[in-house]
């Protein structure tokens, strides 16, 4: 059974940093894209990022372009978001999810709350 | 990035049929078949309910059908269930410089 397992979700102080990790199980890891997709408190998902299977290829939206930084680790079944300058706009529940032939998100984690308050 | 647009609501009753629309532009919806539908029911993270426009992955019931015609999208969901009540997110690939773009939402109400 594919599961994915978001955690490091917290309140931060706008302009702080974050790092967030997905454990991935139950299938070839490295075999997948891998996205970050968030969603603000009542709005629709928005896509963040995602990343190859071997990692070396990364994109971003432009709302976090610059800001924040995605990777993954095959030998441990995880990924990562680094989150820098984060503002209040970033407040949002975060998810990972994996690639379904390139254009389809098919299995998602259970999300992790990112609130950005002073 | 601009969300495609939704209908805020939809409803119906048991056994009946409810359509929601998505509809983008033709760079993304009209212009590439890769269209999928989401169901996100409250605190709960979105379900993978169809990709490329009209193909179900394995365990979707077939009540779950998409459509497109230009730039707009559809899910059909017949023989409406009370568990069928919840949200709605279309996505489409919004060329290379929005790849991804999802949808405003329509929340499904069974009568």
């Amino acid at each position: 059974e594919v599961q994915l397992v978001e955690s490091g979700g917290t309140l931060v102080q706008p302009g702080g940093s974050l790092r967030l990790s997905c454990a991935a199980s139950g299938f070839p890891f490295s075999n997948y894209w891998m996205y970050w997709v968030r969603q603000a408190p009542g709005k629709g998902p928005e896509w963040v990022s995602r990343v190859s299977g071997d990692g070396s290829t990364t994109s971003y939206a432009d709302s976090v372009q610059g800001r924040f930084s995605m990777s993954r680790d095959n030998t441990k079944d995880t990924l990562h978001l680094q989150m820098n300058s984060l503002r209040a706009e970033d407040t949002a529940v975060y998810y990972c999810a994996r690639d379904h032939w390139g254009w389809a998100f098919d299995h998602w984690g259970q999300g992790t709350l990112v609130t950005v308050s002073s | 990035q601009s969300a495609l647009t939704q209908p805020p609501s939809a409803s119906g009753s048991p056994g009946q049929s409810v359509t929601i629309s998505c509809t983008g532009t033709s760079s993304d919806v009209g212009g590439y078949n890769f269209v999928s539908w989401y169901q996100q029911h409250p605190g709960k993270a979105p379900k993978f309910l169809i990709y490329e426009v009209n193909k179900r992955p394995s365990g979707v019931p077939d009540r779950f059908s998409g459509s497109k015609s230009g730039n707009t999208a559809s899910l059909t969901v017949s023989g409406l269930q009370a568990e069928d009540e919840a949200d709605y997110y279309c996505s489409s690939h919004g060329g290379s410089d929005n790849l991804y773009v999802f949808g405003t939402g329509t929340k499904v109400t069974v009568l």
